[in-house]
């Protein structure tokens, strides 16, 4: 079993919806949460980061984290055909460096 | 642009030839990670190094690769004798580690598109 579960989707939606990307993890000790936005042939750039259990907002974008349930999400407001792109959670712990990543999932925005 | 750079950004060898990638960072950065990406997967962990002292290295790097940062700077990713299955995305990051703070942003590169014949 991976530490890090995604759903690799692909998921399409309607210009203007509300997208929402989930991940779940099984290591406790992963303490810091990150949300990863890779257009095709990219690297992938930071979106969000977050430490603590509760919602974060910035723009569009708000990241939420439930570390008693495991549970990471992303939610898009008004979801431009910009927005199209693969979105990677990440994860790691204080003293642990490296990044672990969920699969991705591959989002479309139909305009 | 002062970003992550990534140098040569495609290539296509044969299988058993080396191959050696070079990644820039961001100049003030002294950490520099190596992840290998897989087509529908998300990166994996391969190295990193705190300015020219390699502190981890995961079991995915196997004996044929090896990473360098010699002053500090950049750094060369070299994989001898190319297998198929080393076809993949190598992606560099770095980030600045501050003394006392809790947590450091990655910033990627472009990533190196490597194919194996």
């Amino acid at each position: 079993q991976k530490e890090v579960e995604q759903d690799p989707g692909p998921l399409s939606v309607p210009e203007g919806a509300i997208v929402s990307l989930n991940c779940t993890y099984s290591n406790s000790a992963f303490q810091y949460f990150m949300w990863y936005r890779q257009y095709s042939r990219k690297g992938p750039e930071l979106l969000m980061y977050t430490y603590s259990s509760g919602n974060k907002e910035d723009g569009r974008f708000t990241a939420q984290v439930d570390k008693s349930s495991k549970y990471i999400s992303l939610f898009i407001r008004d979801s431009q055909p910009s927005d199209s792109a693969t979105y990677l959670c990440a994860m790691n712990y204080f003293g642990n460096e490296k990044l672990t990543f969920g699969t991705g999932t591959r989002l479309t925005i139909i305009p | 642009d002062t970003g992550v750079s990534q140098d040569p950004r495609h290539k296509i060898t044969k299988r058993g030839q080396n191959v050696t990638f070079r990644c820039d960072p961001i100049s003030e950065h002294n950490r520099l990670y190596w992840y290998r990406q897989t087509l529908g997967q998300g990166p994996e962990f391969l190295t990193y190094f705190q300015n020219e002292a390699q502190l981890e290295k995961s079991r995915l790097l196997s004996d044929r690769f090896s990473a360098e940062r010699p002053k500090g700077s950049f750094s060369t990713l070299e994989i001898q004798r190319t297998e198929q299955g080393d076809s993949a995305m190598y992606l560099c990051a770095s980030s600045l580690d501050k003394r006392g703070s809790l947590q450091e942003t990655q910033y990627f590169g472009p990533g190196t598109r490597l194919l194996v014949l």
